[in-house]
């Protein structure tokens, strides 16, 4: 049983335009939640997380949202630019349970067209 | 930032020989390095929590005779794939948290593309 899910397996978006890119979760219990870029070949990098007590957190052309009761989280990109093209996945931890492991879904490759 | 080194970067191995692939974290120390492991076109899977000066902790279904993990230092955490096949080719990440930081205090390595052949 999957529990971070990403139900797109890809998402294609013109430049300059608005990337949205989804996540679900069913462990109401995570409390902490991560979205990190991937190139083929390369570990993740992170690009921004929010924690359970807020609903929106924001870093430059990154924006995540979090609906705790949809269990729901999403990751705004604005504007898209051609090197965000990459796979992007969706993490989640159980930080008050003392616990620091993630739970990754299975990413969404997002391709930004010129 | 914080920097997780990850060596080597690819390896292409033997059917039945053993493979090792260290993870240092570079300019902070790390009690606790996780180990993934990524199918194509799948998520990353983790396979075990490696604690420094302690036994590794798998996940289910995960066999910790196959894959030996050592953590003998704060810095360095090894993966050991002994008797490889071919069905353990895969793309092998470690990560490691710097508890200075929180948030982005995930840091993962580069990744192993490991080849049985």
């Amino acid at each position: 049983d999957q529990q971070v899910k990403q139900n797109s397996p890809s998402l294609s978006v013109q430049e300059g335009r608005i990337s949205i890119l989804n996540c679900d979760y069913t462990n109401s219990m995570f409390d902490y939640f991560l979205w990190y870029k991937k190139y083929p070949a390369e570990g993740p990098t992170f690009l921004i997380s929010i924690s359970s007590i807020k609903d929106k957190n924001e870093d430059g052309r990154f924006t995540v949202f979090l609906n705790k009761s949809a269990k729901h989280l999403s990751l705004h990109i604005v504007p898209s630019q051609p090197g965000d093209s990459a796979v992007y996945f969706c993490a989640a931890s159980l930080t008050g349970a003392g616990s620091y492991q993630l739970t990754f879904g299975k990413g969404t490759k997002l391709s930004v067209i010129p | 930032g914080a920097v997780v080194s990850q060596h080597p970067s690819w390896v292409i191995c033997k059917s039945g020989t053993s493979v090792k692939i260290e993870c240092r974290s570079l300019d902070f120390q790390a009690t606790t390095m996780f180990w993934y492991r990524q199918f194509p076109k799948q998520s990353l899977m983790l396979m075990a929590t490696s604690n420094e000066g302690s036994k590794a902790t798998y996940e289910q279904g995960v066999e910790k005779d196959k894959f030996l993990i050592n953590h003998a230092s704060l810095t360095l955490s090894t993966l050991t794939v002994t008797s490889a096949h071919p069905e353990d080719s895969s793309f092998y990440i470690c990560s490691a948290r710097d508890l200075r930081a929180w948030g982005d205090g995930y840091t993962f390595g580069s990744g192993t593309r490991l080849t049985v052949v």
